[in-house]
């Protein structure tokens, strides 16, 4: 299977805690986004890298949220002291440049009791 | 503002009751529209790219078409496996803006 995949699929967490989650884009694919979807919701955009460079960051970010992009091939997208209103479906799409069609992963869904 | 808003927020059809869905978009130098199909607990599925008005592109039940202002996504013949949330996309230079979709049920 050569789609994006997104690494683990479910996470239930305490409040405060961190929690990591991983993802591995279409492989030639240059740029690599990160979208939160809450229930009933379209995707909202959080942040993207072209290569290994961050570009763009949403105010949706807040500094307890974090991600990298090493060598440009996966990314990891960190949330650290996490609250109840972090209780999302977190979703990693790849594309070949800025226009090209954005293809997503299956989501990483996260619980904060 | 950029901005997409899809209508109908829900949508029931009896299977073989053919319709239309809407995208309507006020972003500047759209790039691009996309429409995509999601089922619950999953991500969303590429259907379809539109990049000029008058354009059309179509695939088995679904055809889809845009305007300067506005997309559709026109559903033949519907069956209830056609059932799920469609996703209206824009992009202008780097950026993706969704809509809240449509939630499509096509009872048998």
């Amino acid at each position: 299977d050569t789609g994006v995949s997104q690494d683990p699929r479910h996470k239930i967490t305490k409040r405060g805690q961190n929690v990591t989650f991983r993802c591995d884009p279409i492989s030639e694919h240059n740029r690599l986004y990160w979208y939160r979807q809450t229930l009933g919701q379209g995707p909202e955009f959080l942040t993207y890298f072209q290569n290994e460079a961050q570009l763009e960051k949403s105010r949706l970010l807040s500094d307890r949220f974090s991600a990298e992009r090493p060598k440009g091939s996966f990314s990891t997208l960190e949330i650290q002291r996490t609250e109840q209103g972090d209780s999302a479906m977190y979703l990693c799409a790849s594309s070949l440049t800025s226009v090209e069609t954005q293809y997503f992963g299956p989501g990483t869904r996260l619980l904060v009791l | 503002e950029d901005q997409v808003t899809q209508s109908p927020e829900a949508l029931r059809l009896q299977e073989g009751e053919s319709s239309s869905l809407n995208c309507s978009y006020t972003v500047s130098g759209l790039r691009g529209l996309f429409w995509y199909r999601q089922d619950p607990g999953k991500g969303p599925e590429f259907l379809f790219t539109l990049y000029s008005a008058g354009e059309e592109k179509e695939k088995e039940r679904l055809k889809a078409t845009l305007t300067k202002k506005e997309s559709f996504l026109h559903i033949t013949a519907p069956k209830p496996e056609d059932s799920a949330t469609y996703l209206c996309a824009v992009v202008n230079f780097n950026k993706f803006y969704f809509g809240s979709g449509t939630k499509l049920n096509v009872k048998p």
